[in-house]
């Protein structure tokens, strides 16, 4: 979705770097979410934000971190980027007005992160 | 918690045939229930979605079934077509999960000429 924007697109790093990946989106949700995405094992939530102040943890949040910087963008950083997090990253945004917890996400393009 | 089964993992199906994608659920407080498509080099895209108080849902060529008691709905797409080929995730989640939503493993579908 082009409202949902992440850079960079692609990144390779080498183990012990740290790596941040951002996310920005003109759609004007308060809700942002970090997912990873591993061959076979679908989407997998990292963390996740409802507004500037709140931060939450999601299932894989060991290892990275976020900051949410203004309601349109969200970044997602990697401390000491280790090789087993390689993979493709996922941003999304979310409106709570158009159905609360069961509202429709909206996906950036994604990142391909190569750690060596 | 929520834990989404997804199969198959890849499927290959005439031009013009139907495609089913099966999933199961297990926490019986999941009520919502999408589906996203993901084309090539793109992000997930919602395609259709159902509540746990509808049995089935119909878009066009795209339906999707929900039986409760067991726990388990499923895609289907009839009279495929090559656009059709993509990466299809389910996806479960609940009023009570603060959008949470818990993704099946996806499946690769082909559409073979």
């Amino acid at each position: 979705d082009a409202d949902v924007t992440q850079t960079p697109r692609n990144r390779i790093t080498k183990t012990g770097k740290r790596i941040m990946l951002e996310c920005s989106q003109t759609k004007g949700h308060d809700r942002m979410y970090w997912y990873r995405q591993d061959p076979g094992l679908g989407l997998q939530l990292i963390y996740y934000s409802f507004d500037v102040k709140d931060i939450n943890k999601g299932e894989i949040s060991d290892g990275y971190s976020v900051s949410r910087q203004a309601q349109a963008k969200f970044s997602l950083s990697l401390e000491s980027a280790i090789p087993n997090q390689t993979a493709l990253y996922f941003c999304a945004t979310s409106d709570p007005m158009t159905g609360g917890s069961l509202a429709e996400q909206f996906f950036g393009p994604g990142t391909r992160l190569t750690v060596l | 918690g929520e834990n989404v089964e997804q199969h198959p993992s890849t499927l290959s199906v005439q031009e013009g045939d139907s495609a089913v994608i099966k999933c199961t659920y297990s926490d019986s407080a999941s009520n919502y229930f999408p589906w996203y498509k993901q084309e090539l080099g793109k992000g997930p895209q919602l395609i259709i979605d159902i509540r746990s108080n509808v049995g089935e849902k119909k878009d066009q060529r795209i339906a999707v079934t929900l039986n409760k008691t067991a726990k388990h709905f499923s895609l289907h797409i009839t009279e495929t077509q090559p656009e059709d080929s993509a990466v299809y995730f389910c996806a479960a989640t609940s009023y009570s999960s603060a959008s949470k939503i818990i993704f099946g493993s996806g499946t690769r579908l082909s559409i073979r000429p």
